[in-house]
């Protein structure tokens, strides 16, 4: 049983802070590593993608890879109340030819004003 | 780019009626394409991965006769589900993923909310 575990939170931070989201997964040889977030209501939405092991940035969001400790988090810079949302982890199964995804339980985060 | 599109964002019907959900990749060919449902304060759960051309790949507990899913070509998937009762009321969402490379992402369709009275 492939498995993504992440806090489920809610994590609170005020607005201008940093937060950070945590995510571990148990198959080793997955490759691929995604962040979503979705508004309540709606559906997931693609925040980031890294593949490779250390640090991937894209504006205000910060990805982070340690294929050897299983683990893969999201930092978010500057936080503001449009950052609120559930932020989910996901995981492309090791061998998958069909790019099927194992997706955590999701952190939802509160930025407050 | 990587835009897909799924119709209907709502749907309340009675009890007992089939109602079919559309999944389109606009601007990308999508081989396989993913069907998802979410309970309220739930993750998503995968139901089925969709073929193109070919017989879809079910979850276990997901009953294939119930959840009718057809990919007859590369941009579009339909999910059935059949005699709908309201234990199946949530919100379903379909991805697609595009097949050059093998690190692509699923692209999420905007859901559709599921009703059953």
């Amino acid at each position: 049983q492939k498995e993504v575990e992440q806090n489920s939170g809610p994590l609170s931070v005020p607005e201008g802070a940093i937060a950070s989201l945590n995510c571990t997964y148990s198959d080793r040889v997955s490759q691929s590593f995604f962040w979503y977030r979705q508004y309540s209501g709606k559906s997931p939405e693609l925040i980031m993608s890294i593949y490779s092991n250390g640090d991937k940035e894209d504006g205000r969001f910060t990805a982070q890879l340690n294929k050897a400790s299983q683990y893969v988090s999201l930092l978010i810079r500057d936080s503001q109340p449009s950052d609120s949302a559930t932020y989910l982890c996901a995981v492309k199964a090791g061998g998958s030819t069909l790019g099927r995804l194992y997706f955590g339980r999701g952190t939802q985060l509160t930025v407050w004003p | 780019g990587a835009v897909v599109s799924q119709h209907p964002s709502r749907v309340i019907c009675k009890s007992g009626t089939s109602v079919k959900i559309e999944c389109r990749s606009l601007d990308f060919q999508a081989t396989t394409m993913f069907w998802y449902r979410q309970f309220p304060k739930q993750s998503l759960m995968l139901m089925a991965t969709s073929n193109e051309g070919s017989k879809a790949t079910y979850e276990q507990g997901v009953e294939k006769d119930k959840f009718l899913i057809n990919h007859a070509s590369l941009t579009l998937s339909t999910l059935t589900v059949t005699s709908a009762h309201p234990e199946d009321s949530s919100f379903y969402i379909c991805s697609a993923r595009q097949e050059w490379g093998t690190n692509q992402p699923q692209h999420f369709g905007d859901g559709t909310r599921l009703s059953i009275l």
